[in-house]
Formats: C-alpha cells, sequence, structure tokens
C-alpha cells in the first residue's frame, strides 16, 4: 500500500540555520503531498501541499518540491526561529477525494535560542 | 482559530470501562473524521463521514463506534476500552473536495 518515510525523528537546530526534514513517499500516480505542523496541545495545522511534478508549496518561509522521480517532498526552511518548534508531518493524499491521508511518522523540531 | 471543538481534553479510565468524545465543528463542513495518534506521534485514520453516512472506515476494533446526529457533530464512543487505546483522539474537518483538514486539540485517553 501507499506509505510515506519521514527520515530524521528528531531534529535539534539554532535559531538561523537551515532546515532540512526529509520526506519520502511510495505510491502509484500522483498523489498529492502535503506538510501538517502541530504545536503542543494543538491538532496538526495544514501548512501546504503539491500535486503534480515539480510543484513548489510554501507558506511561512516553508517550503517543498514535488519530485516525481526521487518520490521526494523534502520539508526547507532557510532560517528557523524558536517559534518553528513543532512536530512537522508529510503526509499523502490517498483517495483524496475522501479525505484520507497517509501520515508520515512525525519529525519533533527543537529550536535553541 | 479554533473551529472544531473536542471534549473532553483529557480522560482517565480503567480497563472495560465505556467512554464517549465529543467533536463538534462550526465551519459547515460536511465531512469530519477521527484519527488516531499514538505515543510515537503516529497518526491514522479511524472513520470518515460524510452527511452523516459513514464512508471510510479502517481496521479498527468493533468496540469503537463512530456517532453522528448531524454534520456539524461526529462523537467516538469506545465500549470497553483496553491498554492499547491510549492514546490521543484527533477530530478532523473538510469541506467537499477541499484541501485542507481542520483539526481539534484533541482527546487524550489514558486506560490504566
Amino acid at each position: 500500500g501507499d506509505s510515506v518515510t519521514q527520515t530524521e525523528g528528531q531534529v535539534a537546530l539554532s535559531e538561523e540555520d537551515f532546515l532540512t526534514i526529509h520526506c519520502n513517499y511510495s505510491a502509484s500516480g500522483y498523489p498529492a503531498l502535503f506538510w501538517y505542523v502541530q504545536y503542543p496541545g494543538e491538532g496538526p495545522q495544514f501548512l501546504f501541499r503539491a500535486s503534480r511534478d515539480k510543484e513548489k508549496g510554501s507558506s511561512r518561509g516553508f517550503e517543498a518540491t514535488y519530485d516525481k522521480g526521487t518520490t521526494s517532498f523534502h520539508l526547507r526552511k532557510a532560517s528557523v526561529q524558536e517559534s518553528d518548534s513543532a512536530v512537522y508531518y508529510c503526509a499523502l493524499g490517498d483517495d483524496y477525494n475522501q479525505g484520507k491521508l497517509i501520515f508520515g511518522q512525525g519529525t519533533k523540531l527543537s529550536i535553541k535560542p | 482559530e479554533t473551529a472544531v471543538f473536542q471534549t473532553p481534553n483529557y480522560h482517565v479510565t480503567q480497563v472495560g470501562n465505556e467512554v464517549s468524545f465529543n467533536c463538534k465543528q462550526t465551519l459547515g463542513h460536511d465531512t469530519m473524521y477521527w484519527y488516531k495518534q499514538d505515543s510515537k506521534k503516529l497518526l491514522k485514520i479511524m472513520f470518515s463521514y460524510n452527511n452523516k453516512q459513514l464512508i471510510v472506515n479502517e481496521t479498527v476494533p468493533r468496540r469503537f463506534s463512530p456517532q453522528s446526529s448531524d454534520k456539524a457533530h461526529l462523537n467516538l464512543r469506545i465500549k470497553s476500552v483496553e491498554p492499547e487505546d491510549s492514546a490521543v483522539y484527533l477530530c478532523a474537518s473538510r469541506q467537499g473536495n477541499a484541501e485542507t483538514l481542520y483539526f481539534g486539540s484533541g482527546t487524550r485517553l489514558t486506560v490504566l
């Protein structure tokens, strides 16, 4: 079945560091790909999505490019802030018309001031 | 801005008891969902309801049952809870084929 893999379980950075969180997927065709962010005590929030090869999604300084060749959708940010500390989820739209999302394992990002 | 409301925030109970969690969305969406988030933060869909009809039912144990009175409400009942049911249960909603799922803050269940 379809799946999403996030390589890093935890990432620890300092403010203004460059961030990369790796996301690879396994699915047929062109599934929609998403990034969600979850702050402590809250539910996940939609960051952005992309649905075709080479399409870039972005929001709040974060960005990711859909790459069908490498089946990847890596999250990047040029300069992180302490307020970016959260858990980040990559997700794949499986049978998207029913809203079924398959989430990766999540990556906990911790930013030291 | 919170638009998907879940109650209670926390619930502690013992093995074998029945529990019920409530979810209400004020966004006018026509589809609602229940997701389970385990202790390792893994998120898995459990149920989806569209206009009071169950349209996705993942392979969850039969002791779990969603209950909906109208399209703005989707509750979750668990009969005879077990230790592995300890998790955060997240409710979400979506309008039609729109891309964004809106999640509530979750109900954390602890089964002793």
